[in-house]
């Protein structure tokens, strides 16, 4: 089992809000994490969006809108990337990130489509 | 403005070696940790070394330990990773990052390894 599964793929309209979920494995607490997500768009390297491990230990890229935020569920053992007033330049691969184990782990993405 | 510029990808047969360069400008490099990312083709996020500002800890994932070696010169404000053994799964785009945080990323070299 994936240290960080993610969905593959997630589709909201323009002016929505997405919710994009990436769930640690079993055994794997999120509460003791803090989880970074970033942007992926097409022929471009990734972007650094923001981190987040609880209301007071949490970070917004430089430049990051406010629109995008980090959450978690505990009961999901998941963080969440949630990202309000969909617009079309958002359409791109997410990644989340954690450290574990002196190493860092990639969840394996998840491609937004704004449609 | 701070910037990562990554060279020295290119073909190579399998069994073969290529250095990779990351050079660094509009931050003091030495102060910063620093990590190498790959991605292959269509796939996602792969992290694969970290070291930190001194080269006193350097860590690597498993697929490439012994193969790999990450090093750094502060005075050039260059990061590199010298791989040997090279595989045809180790073909991708690599990309030099700034931090624990993964912030910000170069543009990558792409690495293909092949016959």
């Amino acid at each position: 089992q994936a240290v960080l599964t993610q969905p593959s793929s997630l589709s909201a309209s323009p002016g929505a809000s997405a919710s994009l979920t990436c769930t640690l494995r079993s055994g794997i607490d999120v509460g003791t994490y803090r989880i970074y997500w970033y942007q992926q768009k097409p022929g471009s390297p990734p972007q650094y969006l923001l981190r987040y491990k609880s209301d007071s230990d949490k970070q917004q890229g430089s430049g990051v809108p406010s629109r995008f935020s980090g959450s978690k569920d505990a009961s999901a053992n998941a963080g969440i990337l949630l990202i309000s007033g969909l617009q079309s330049e958002d359409e791109a691969d997410y990644y989340c990130m954690i450290w574990h184990s002196s190493a860092v782990v990639f969840g394996g993405g998840t491609k937004l489509t704004v449609l | 403005e701070v910037q990562l510029v990554e060279s020295g990808g290119g073909l190579v047969q399998p069994g073969g070696s290529l250095r990779l360069s990351c050079a660094a400008s509009g931050f003091t490099f030495s102060t910063y940790s620093m990590n190498w990312v790959r991605q292959a083709p269509g796939k996602g996020l792969e992290w694969v070394s970290y070291i930190n500002s001194r080269s006193s800890t350097i860590y690597y994932t498993d697929s490439v330990k012994g193969r790999f070696t990450i090093s750094r010169d502060n005075a050039k404000n260059s990061l590199y990773l010298q791989m040997n053994s090279l595989r045809d799964e180790d073909t991708a785009v690599y990309y030099c990052a700034r931090d624990s945080v993964l912030d910000p990323w170069g543009r990558g070299t792409l690495v293909t390894v092949s016959s």
